[in-house]
């Protein structure tokens, strides 16, 4: 069975601080998804990045970075130099590779970022 | 563009009351998803469509859940009769695919609570 873990419930920092989500998973399959998710309080969630189990290459987006380590399991989230717009809740999410190419995808329980002035 | 749109976007109901989501995807969309996400967790899928037609509602709850996307554009979840655990918020997402890859766009939800 798929599963995903974030341990981390809830993070405050203060802007400009750096701030790593952490997301760890469990899954049978040799080829599958890895994603994440942002909820502002508006309530929709917006996507943020999707990484397949074959590429491990480290991904930079501006202020944002994932770190991918198969061996561990583990897609780590990264924002540098956080700011007050970066506070939400974040999901990481799995899903399998299936030959209909629809993505079903199983969530984490997310971590709430404060960012404080 | 049109993000996906839903309505109503909070309903109070009492527990054995019926209660009905409407979902309106982004046009041109032929994939539509239904979620559940219950305070502090993750969104759990519900039911997937594909143009009119079901691709996968195994974790639906077929006794008190139905969905239905009859013209394969606008969607509507029902829950007759709603129990105190059906409070959560009701996310509609529909998909498009680029260079093969299924990209999802999610509405901001139904928040529904059950009294």
């Amino acid at each position: 069975a798929q599963k995903v873990t974030q341990a981390q419930t809830e993070i405050s920092v203060v802007e400009k601080e750096d701030v790593t989500l952490d997301c760890v998973y469990e899954t049978r399959d040799t080829t599958y998804y890895l994603f994440w998710y942002k909820q502002p309080p508006s309530g929709e969630l917006v996507f943020l990045i999707r990484r397949n189990s074959f590429d491990e290459q480290n991904e930079i987006s501006g202020r944002y970075s994932w770190n991918f380590q198969k061996s561990t399991s583990s897609f780590n989230f990264t924002i540098t130099a956080s700011q007050v717009v970066d506070s939400a809740v974040y999901f990481c999410a799995l899903s399998e590779a299936e030959n209909t190419g629809f993505q079903k995808l199983v969530f984490g329980t997310g971590t709430r970022l404060l960012v404080s002035p | 563009e049109a993000g996906v749109a839903q309505s109503p976007r909070y309903k109070i109901i009492e527990k054995r009351q019926s209660v009905a989501f409407w979902c309106n995807p982004i046009s041109g969309h032929a994939t539509l998803y239904w979620y559940q996400q219950i305070l502090g967790q993750g969104p759990k899928l519900l039911i997937q469509f594909q143009n009119n037609g079901v691709v996968d509602d195994s974790q639906l709850p077929k006794d008190r859940f139905s969905a239905e996307r009859l013209k394969g554009v606008d969607s509507t979840l029902k829950i007759q009769p709603a129990k105190l655990e059906d409070s959560a918020v009701y996310l509609c997402a529909s998909s498009t695919r680029q260079n093969t890859i299924e990209k999802l766009f999610f509405g901001s939800g139904t928040q529904l609570s059950v009294l």
